[in-house]
């Protein structure tokens, strides 16, 4: 069984561009959650989506947004670009809205210069 | 906001060495949540904990759910070199959010 794929695993961009991540959760997944980490933060939730609609979400500015599709795989997208961006950015998927039971991808490297 | 502490913040031990670390909060969950992480891959879940007072092992890992719900800890026995990593908590409230802690990095020493 395939596990959580996230694309791409490392990207560069400048400040001031927007960038939109993939995740493909694991087959039967209907939940996918983004998490930010930093070594200065830690792991930061950004948002949860289920059945294509976000049902929770984190304390980020709006230029952070995302959307499930109706075969559960997610985007996320950062608009305006901003150095404190660059992060490590995972998806975890599991079955249900607020499943413990959390997979997590190899998340895509972001840096912003 | 939420925020969880662990400690120690690091942590350098002799294989075959038993390891204890813990994490706290101000607020209370009604879940708590082991996982590792090595370098370049995302957290693995180790245990998830559901009740206060909850002891659960996994293998050599054990941990357990304060009887505060504030808190929770996690011990690994007979430590190997592949226990190397970083080892998060992360805490559910009811509102199904998640918080994790900022990780104890364990480092094994032959």
């Amino acid at each position: 069984k395939a596990g959580v794929t996230q694309t791409p695993r490392y990207l560069i961009k400048t400040r001031g561009q927007q960038v939109t991540l993939s995740c493909s959760p694991i087959s039967g997944h209907r939940s996918v959650s983004w998490y930010q980490q930093t070594p200065g933060q830690g792991l930061q939730f950004l948002f949860e989506y289920f059945s294509e609609t976000q049902r929770n979400k984190g304390n980020f500015p709006g230029r952070f947004s995302g959307r499930q599709f109706s075969n559960s795989r997610s985007e996320m997208n950062v608009s305006t670009l901003e150095l404190g961006d660059s992060a490590l950015y995972l998806c975890a998927s599991s079955l249900g809205w607020g499943d413990t039971e959390a997979f997590f991808g190899q998340g895509t490297r972001l840096t912003v210069v | 906001g939420q925020q969880l502490n662990q400690s120690p913040q690091s942590m350098f031990i002799q294989e075959g060495e038993d390891v204890s670390m813990n994490c706290t909060s101000s607020s209370i969950f009604n879940t708590w949540l082991w996982y590792k992480q090595d370098p370049g891959e995302g957290p693995v879940l180790l245990i998830a904990l559901y009740k206060a007072g909850e002891l659960t092992s996994n293998g050599r890992l054990t941990a357990q759910f304060g009887i505060t719900r504030k808190d929770s800890f996690l011990n690994i026995s007979a430590s190997i070199p592949s226990d190397v990593g970083i080892y998060f908590c992360a805490g559910q409230d009811y509102g199904q959010n998640f918080v994790f802690g900022p990780g104890t990095r364990l480092s094994v020493l032959p």
